[in-house]
């Protein structure tokens, strides 16, 4: 089955300053790559994904990049603020088929 | 509209008791998941529903676990048994199941705590 690894663990950024977190994955036919965000105490938010056909998508401050050969993605926060700070999840699925694989999670501090 | 709501919201049970864990997802959302978080990992699914279809169970890690779904809105997860190793947080999320790779949308949990 796929393998999602995530790291950082933990970083810390001071405000204003970008965060990148970084994913790889196993399964090479795997397709589709959301990141998701959650704050303390709730479930996980959708906060941007990619599919394989494109190599990078930006939604304001934040941005996804895709390397199929490598088989690794990433998350891109610029201009970070207190309020980015929460756990984000990388995962890999396979579209068309909704068996999601998770990574262990990054805990982002923004430090004001 | 509403989100997905899960409850109980915590839940402390002593070992070898059984637990029920319910959500109510989206209305109109015909696939269902329950993931289990570990504290300090990540999400690990555990089952997933779609419509009428016969349900995914490889994510249960053992036979103590069960869920159930009547047609397209509750579900309940159940464990039997409960072991130490069974805390976690009990995640459970919906979307429209109308084909390709849908948004998940998560309730905020279950916190299970098997002393």
């Amino acid at each position: 089955g796929e393998n999602v690894e995530q790291h950082p663990s933990t970083l810390s950024v001071q405000e204003g300053d970008s965060a990148v977190i970084k994913c790889t994955y196993s399964d090479s036919a795997s397709n589709y790559f959301p990141w998701y965000k959650q704050e303390l105490g709730k479930g996980p938010q959708l906060i941007i994904d990619i599919r394989s056909n494109v190599g990078e998508k930006k939604d304001q401050r934040i941005a996804v990049t895709l390397n199929k050969t490598a088989k690794h993605f990433s998350l891109h926060i610029t201009e970070t603020q207190p309020e980015d700070s929460a756990v984000y999840f990388c995962a890999a699925a396979l579209y068309n088929f909704n068996k999601f694989y998770f990574g262990s999670g990054t805990k982002l501090n923004v430090k004001p | 509209g509403a989100g997905v709501s899960q409850s109980p919201s915590n839940k402390v049970t002593e070992k070898g008791k059984d637990v029920e864990l319910r959500c109510d997802p989206i209305s109109g959302h015909t696939a269902l998941y329950w993931y289990r978080q570990r504290l300090g990992q990540g999400l690990e699914f555990l089952i997933y529903f779609q419509g009428n279809s016969a349900p995914d169970k490889s994510g249960l890690p053992s036979d103590r676990f069960s869920a159930e779904r009547t047609g397209e809105s509750v579900s309940t997860l159940t464990i039997q048994r409960t072991q130490q190793e069974d805390s976690a947080v009990y995640l459970c999320a919906s979307s429209l199941g109308s084909g390709g790779t849908d948004t998940q949308y998560f309730g905020p949990g279950t916190r299970l705590t098997v002393l």
